[in-house]
């Protein structure tokens, strides 16, 4: 069974960077099969989907995030990882890690997703 | 760019049947997918393709599109049900937009 974990720093200074990555264990993030995805959700609002990564390296962003973020793979640790720079109290969020599962027609779903890693931009 | 709208709350008492709307434009070219949100826990995606169910969701949970909206439907709804409930779809090529969000209180 194909299980997320996030990890990283909880609390980032503004104007500095934002890192996480997320263990995938039950399956390999070299998978020709897999897309690995990032979507946040700040206190008291909504989701944001902010990218997702082919296991070859192909990247999606979030036209509103597409200059701040890069998402990478690490076969060699079986992890994936977000990078946001010049955060500010915007960012503050939930960060989840996620599956998207490509249909063969139609937009993608997320499944699994890990249990998320609150992220506070504080000085 | 797109938006997908969803009713603040719902409130329904054990027993009764939620229903959750979620509409947007690109629902009528798109499919939808929906996900139950609980403090703590990972998300679990109950619904995907407007109406197929995962394996492991209860048969209480079922969804319907029609147009520019779709809904999903919990009969029977469980006190074990009460979350926030979150439509998904796609945008352009391989973006995706969430709803709005519907807390739903049992």
């Amino acid at each position: 069974q194909l299980q997320l974990q996030e990890s990283g720093p909880g609390l980032v200074k503004p104007s500095g960077t934002l890192s996480l990555t997320c263990s995938v264990s039950g399956g390999s993030v070299s998978s020709a099969s897999y897309y690995w995805g990032w979507v946040r959700q700040p206190p008291g609002k909504g989701l944001e989907w902010i990218g997702s990564i082919y296991y070859s390296g192909g990247t999606y962003y979030n036209p509103s995030l597409d200059s701040r973020v890069t998402i990478s793979v690490d076969t060699s640790r079986n992890q994936f990882s977000l990078r946001l720079t010049s955060v500010t109290a915007a960012d503050t969020a939930i960060y989840y890690c996620a599956r998207p599962v490509i249909p063969v027609t139609g937009p993608s779903w997320f499944d699994p997703w890990g249990q998320g890693t609150l992220v506070t931009v504080s000085s | 760019s797109y938006e997908l709208t969803q009713p603040p709350s719902v409130s329904v008492s054990p027993g009764q049947t939620a229903r959750i709307t979620c509409s947007g434009d690109i629902l009528s070219k798109e499919y939808a997918h929906w996900y139950q949100m609980k403090p703590g826990q990972a998300p679990v995606l109950v619904i995907f393709q407007d109406t197929e169910r995962p394996s492991g969701i209860p048969d209480r949970f079922s969804g319907y599109s029609s147009g520019t909206a779709v809904t999903l439907t919990i009969s029977g709804v469980q006190a074990e049900d009460e979350a926030d409930y979150y439509c998904q779809s796609g945008a352009s090529s391989a973006t995706y937009v969430f709803g709005t969000g519907t807390k739903v209180t049992v």
